[in-house]
């Protein structure tokens, strides 16, 4: 079974434009992490945040976190085509090590 | 580019045979993790290594096996091989500390028929 959920699963814009992505995951964490995969290739890991972390900034990267709402958000800013790819978030829980991922989002960007 | 590699990159094989799957780890990582991505969905945990021995496992059943060696490169091997194992496998590495961010290789695509 998978600890998160991405929303949408699915997305579509335009160049320039900002990509947001939502993740919600069901039981404590110790951090949570968001990768991002080109055609069922590798993962490449984008950015960490922590529980006790509330926003975090990597380039046009920002993450948040609520955990009261057990929620964290993924925002892509002024959006490129290479940004084209799908988007997994993925979660530590307490007194574990292992990542456990959602569906993902899948993100097209059009020029 | 990560640094993880892994071997062979896409892999054919029917009902009931066996596989290896191999996964270099990057320079001073002795943690290795394996994932199983079917089609359209996220990542599942298989197993974990740590300095050798397994430490985790995920829910799937003993005929997924593995192996680390003493450099740290690591092997997944699935027996008596069903349909359903179709998927793409990776492997993650990482210093062994909790909070550590993972390295995951490119993966293998392996098809059942």
């Amino acid at each position: 079974s998978q600890q998160g959920e991405e929303d949408p699963q699915a997305l579509s814009i335009q160049e320039g434009e900002n990509a947001t992505m939502n993740c919600s995951y069901k039981t404590s964490i110790n951090n949570l992490q968001w990768y991002r995969q080109n055609s069922g290739r590798g993962l490449v890991h984008l950015i960490l945040i922590r529980s006790n972390e509330r926003e975090k900034h990597s380039g046009r990267l920002r993450v948040t976190l609520d955990t009261s709402k057990k929620s964290s958000s993924l925002l892509i800013t002024a959006s490129r085509a290479a940004d084209t790819a799908s988007y997994f978030c993925a979660s530590v829980v307490l007194n574990d090590y292992k990542l456990s991922f959602g569906a993902g989002t899948t993100v097209t960007v059009r020029a | 580019e990560t640094g993880v590699t892994q071997s062979p990159t896409h892999l054919i094989k029917t009902r009931g045979q066996q596989v290896t799957l191999r996964c270099s780890s990057q320079s001073g990582h002795n943690t290795v993790s394996w994932y199983q991505q079917a089609l359209g969905q996220g990542p599942q945990f298989i197993f974990q290594y740590y300095r050798e021995e397994e430490n985790g496992r995920g829910n799937f059943p003993p005929r997924f096996s593995g192996l680390q060696f003493p450099n740290y490169s690591s092997e997944l091997n699935v027996n008596a091989l069903e349909l359903d194992d179709s998927a793409l496998y990776l492997c993650a590495t990482r210093r062994g500390g909790r909070t550590d961010t993972q390295y995951f290789g490119p993966g293998t695509r392996l098809t059942v028929l």
